[in-house]
């Protein structure tokens, strides 16, 4: 079975750093595209990013240059989504997905993590 | 890159057919035959339901199809069930070489 399995939720006080995961099974984890996809509480989806983990080729929606890094380890089939210091505004469900192109959609989507950032 | 415009909310009876709209620009919707839509249940990931504008994945009911005419996407639900009941994003492929979504559309079955 195809699937994206994420770790877990996550409470952290802002100023703190986090890395969350995706890990992919039943499928070439090097070919396909793990993009990352924010949904704020109520809100809706947005995209955040892409890598492909053949090469670590990674592509940034502009909002979301320069606020989190995302990365790859193909040798145990897992991407991370990372922040090296957490803001109240970054509480939110984050999902991560798998496209075969760049142009193809997210076919197959994670669990979700969801993370609260509070004092 | 701005979200892609859809209806905050749309109903229908079950049975009837509702269609969802999604707008955007010469520069996403409009130029790219790369348009997919996502249903959301509370507390659920989004499920592909919808890709490249009108193909359907394996597994989805043929009452879902999409369709695009210039910078506007579209989805239709015939045949109205209470599961459909849920909230439905569009996306899009962009002339920047990434994705955006649509702010989202809440269907109610009446």
């Amino acid at each position: 079975e195809v699937q994206l399995v994420q770790s877990g939720a996550e409470v952290k006080k802002p100023g703190e750093s986090l890395k969350i995961s995706c890990k992919g099974s039943g499928y070439s984890f090097t070919g396909y595209w793990i993009g990352w996809v924010r949904q704020m509480p109520g809100k809706g989806l947005e995209w955040m990013g892409i890598i492909y983990p053949g090469d670590s080729d990674t592509r940034y929606s502009p909002s979301f240059q320069g606020q989190v890094t995302i990365s790859a380890d193909k040798s145990i089939s897992t991407a991370y989504l990372q922040w090296s210091s957490l803001k109240a505004s970054d509480t939110a469900m984050y999902y991560c997905a798998r496209h075969r192109t760049t142009r193809d959609a997210f076919d197959i989507w994670g669990q979700g993590t969801m993370v609260t950032v509070s004092s | 890159q701005s979200a892609l415009t859809q209806p905050a909310s749309v109903s229908g009876s079950p049975g009837q057919s509702i269609t969802i709209s999604c707008t955007g620009t010469s520069s996403d919707v409009g130029g790219y035959n790369y348009v997919s839509w996502y249903q959301q249940h509370p507390g659920k990931a989004p499920k592909l339901m919808i890709y490249d504008v009108s193909k359907r994945p394996s597994g989805v009911s043929n009452r879902f199809s999409g369709s695009k005419s210039g910078n506007t996407a579209s989805l239709t639900i015939s045949g109205l069930q209470a599961e459909d009941e849920a909230d439905y994003y569009c996306s899009s492929y962009t002339s920047s070489s990434t994705w955006v979504f649509g702010g989202g559309t809440k269907l109610t079955v009446l």
